[in-house]
């Protein structure tokens, strides 16, 4: 079993649609959860990151962890064209010192005007 | 606002020649990563940096890669002898990390895509 599984999509959603982006995970040490974006050829940007089970909302987004599904989601509200990129999931099991990053495959997401 | 940058953006080269990655980190960071992406796949953790020394390395991380931080604000990764198989995007990181929330966050540079011929 993979350590961090993520549908590649792609996925393609009318402009305003919400959005729903999810990786499950099988290591339970796993305890810090990010969110990254990445654009065609770009390195991937921080969206969104948290370490403990429930909802964080930044904006339009909202990043929610279940711990006991080993189960993460990441909610687009009133998406836009702009939101169109490859959003990556990542997870470390330690929060503090030097984390290894270990990311989804990543989801292609288009945003249709 | 400070970004880590990464030179050069593209880099072709022969197999079995040296190439050598260069990055510039977020200024006040401390931790510094390596990690690649090849064509169509995941992004890979390849090494962690810390105090001057490799605090985590991978399997991919064999004999063939250092790292090295030459000054106080370069961090480069060396490949000595160039496999087709390093064909790859490497993206470099850095993370403040001072035990306060989003300082253990990681920024990733815009990456260097490395063709090996």
């Amino acid at each position: 079993q993979k350590e961090v599984e993520q549908d590649p999509g792609p996925l393609s959603v009318p402009e305003g649609a919400i959005v729903s982006l999810n990786c499950t995970y099988s290591n339970s040490a796993f305890q810090y959860f990010m969110w990254y974006r990445q654009y065609s050829r770009k390195g991937p940007e921080l969206l969104m990151y948290t370490y403990s089970s429930g909802n964080k909302e930044d904006g339009r987004f909202t990043a929610q962890v279940d711990k006991s599904s080993k189960y993460i989601s990441l909610f687009i509200r009133d998406s836009q064209p702009s939101d169109s990129a490859t959003y990556l999931c990542a997870m470390s099991d330690r929060i503090q010192g030097a984390q290894k990053l270990v990311f989804g495959q990543g989801t292609r997401l288009t945003i249709n005007p | 606002e400070p970004e880590v940058t990464q030179t050069p953006s593209h880099q072709v080269t022969q197999m079995g020649q040296e190439v050598i990655l260069r990055c510039v980190p977020i200024s006040n960071h401390l931790y510094f990563y390596w990690y690649r992406q090849i064509l169509g796949q995941k992004v890979e953790f390849l090494v962690s940096f810390y105090n001057n020394e490799i605090s985590e390395k991978s399997e991919i991380f064999d004999d063939q890669f250092s790292v090295e931080r030459p000054d106080g604000s370069n961090f480069t990764l060396k490949i000595r002898s160039t496999k087709l198989e390093d064909s790859a995007m490497y993206f470099c990181a850095s993370k403040r990390g001072l035990l306060l929330e989003k300082q253990e966050t990681q920024y990733f540079g815009p990456g260097t895509r490395l063709l090996v011929l």
